[in-house]
């Protein structure tokens, strides 16, 4: 299977900063890459995408940067909200192109 | 808004029993996946279908699971006879492909 990692597995912010989730994945062929948030009890939700031929791509307060030569994104949050706090995993599409890999996730938590 | 039906949200069941889980995809979505996520782990693909054919169930033990969809529209997850170990979120995701995947909310099962 691919290897998907994120670099801190628990992240604290207070309210109204930003927060930056990394993460880094092993497969160079992979070319698309996911972030979703996921809440207790519930299914990963789709935040934003990006393919390989970009480094940056932007949201609703959200952008993610692509580095392509270390093999790493992350997910940049403006603005952080109480309603941000939420498991966030990155996932990549590895060699077949149309499936997912996850890595463990990130556990935000905003401090109001 | 179109989203991935699942159900039952919640499963117990004994060891040794039968249990089965069905997913709806969004309308028009070609690709179905079963993922199974242990608790504070992030997804892990047991099987993929386009259409009504399996794509990749590599990941699938087949000895106790089993998945169909067989007019490529819902599908279904098997597991007989059911293990301690089984304990997990099996969620259904669907996409068009080489697009994301919508997640639904998952069945919640618990084998005592």
């Amino acid at each position: 299977g691919e290897s998907v990692g994120l670099h801190l597995p628990t992240l604290s912010v207070q309210e109204g900063d930003n927060s930056i989730i990394n993460c880094a994945y092993s497969n160079s062929a992979s070319d698309y890459f996911i972030w979703y948030k996921q809440e207790s009890g519930k299914g990963p939700q789709f935040i934003i995408d990006i393919r390989s031929n970009m480094d940056k791509r932007q949201g609703q307060r959200v952008t993610v940067l692509l580095n392509k030569t270390v093999k790493h994104l992350s997910l940049q949050i403006a603005a952080t909200q109480p309603g941000d706090s939420a498991v966030y995993f990155c996932a990549e599409n590895g060699d077949t192109g149309n499936q997912f890999y996850f890595g463990t996730g990130t556990s935000l938590t905003v401090i109001p | 808004e179109a989203e991935v039906a699942q159900s039952p949200r919640y499963k117990i069941t004994e060891k040794s029993q039968a249990v089965a889980f069905w997913c709806d995809p969004i309308s028009g979505h070609a690709t179905l996946y079963w993922y199974r996520q242990i608790l504070g782990q992030g997804p892990e693909l047991l099987v993929q279908f386009q259409d009504e054919s399996v794509v990749d169930d590599s990941q699938l033990p087949k000895d106790r699971f089993s998945a169909e969809r067989l007019k490529g529209v819902d599908s279904t997850l098997k597991i007989q006879p059911a293990e301690l170990g089984d304990s997990a979120m099996y969620l259904c995701a669907s996409s068009l492909l080489g697009r994301e995947a919508f997640f639904g909310q998952g069945t919640r099962l618990t084998v005592v």
